[in-house]
C-alpha cells in the first residue's frame, strides 16, 4: 500500500526542545498539506505546497514553525522552541491537483507532546 | 469565512440502528461539502464528497448525506449501524479556498 505516511508517529519532548515531522504523500501527488488536531477539535490548516513551492500559511504557522518540501516530493515540518500549546496531532495528507474537488488523502498522523 | 457546525459531540446508537449526524455549514455561494470518518491511530478517511447535481450522495460503507441548501446542512446517514462504525466522524466544507474548513467532529459509540 503507498498512502500517506508519517514518521515518527508519536514524539514526546521537553519545552523548549526543537522537533522535526516526516511526511510522505502518495508519489504521483503534487499538493501537500499540514494540519494540526488537538483533542475534541477536527483538523487545522496549517500550510500547503504544490510540489516544492509553499503556497499558503495560516496564521495558526508562527515564526517557530517551518516546513519544507526541497524536491516536491517529501515534506518535513520543523517546530523550533517547543511550548506545551504545541502538543497535538499534527497531519500530513496529499492530493493529485489543487481543485476543491480533489480527495485529500490523509496520513495516520504524528502526535507531539511536550512536557 | 467559510465555517462547520457539528453540534453533536458524541452520538450512541444500537447495532442495527438508524444513525444520522448533523453538519451545518456557513458560506455564501455553492460549497463543496466532505464527511471524513477518523478511526483511533488512523488518518481521516473520506466517506463522500458534494459539488453539485444530485442533492443525495452515496459514499462508501454504506452511507448517505443529503445537501439541502435551504437549511444549510449536509447530514450524515447510515440505515443500520455496525460495530466497527463506531469512529469520529468530521464534516468539512471547502468554499472559495481550496482548503477545507473542518467541523469539531462528532464521535459515535455503538452498542451491542
Amino acid at each position: 500500500d503507498t498512502g500517506v505516511s508519517q514518521d515518527p508517529r508519536h514524539k514526546i519532548t521537553k519545552r523548549g526542545q526543537n522537533v522535526t515531522f516526516r511526511c510522505d504523500p502518495i508519489s504521483e501527488h503534487n499538493r501537500l498539506y499540514w494540519y494540526r488536531q488537538t483533542l475534541g477539535q477536527g483538523p487545522e490548516f496549517l500550510t500547503y505546497f504544490q510540489n516544492e513551492a509553499q503556497l499558503e500559511k495560516s496564521r495558526l504557522l508562527s515564526d517557530r514553525f517551518s516546513a519544507e518540501r526541497p524536491k516536491g516530493s517529501f515534506s518535513t515540518l520543523e517546530i523550533q522552541r517547543t511550548e506545551q500549546g504545541d502538543s497535538a496531532m499534527y497531519l500530513c495528507a496529499s492530493s493529485y491537483g489543487g481543485g476543491r474537488e480533489n480527495e485529500q488523502f490523509f496520513g495516520p498522523g504524528t502526535r507531539l507532546t511536550v512536557l | 469565512a467559510q465555517s462547520v457546525t457539528q453540534p453533536d459531540i458524541h452520538i450512541t446508537v444500537s447495532e442495527g440502528a438508524s444513525l444520522e449526524l448533523r453538519c451545518n455549514y456557513s458560506y455564501g455561494a455553492t460549497p463543496y461539502l466532505f464527511w471524513y470518518v477518523q478511526s483511533p491511530g488512523q488518518g481521516l478517511q473520506l466517506l463522500l464528497k458534494y459539488f453539485s447535481g444530485d442533492t443525495l450522495v452515496q459514499g462508501i460503507k454504506g452511507f448517505e448525506a443529503e445537501f439541502k441548501r435551504s437549511q444549510s446542512s449536509f447530514n450524515l446517514r447510515k440505515p443500520s449501524v455496525h460495530w466497527s462504525d463506531a469512529a469520529e466522524y468530521f464534516c468539512a466544507v471547502s468554499g472559495g479556498s481550496y482548503i477545507p474548513t473542518f467541523g469539531r467532529g462528532t464521535s459515535l459509540i455503538v452498542h451491542p
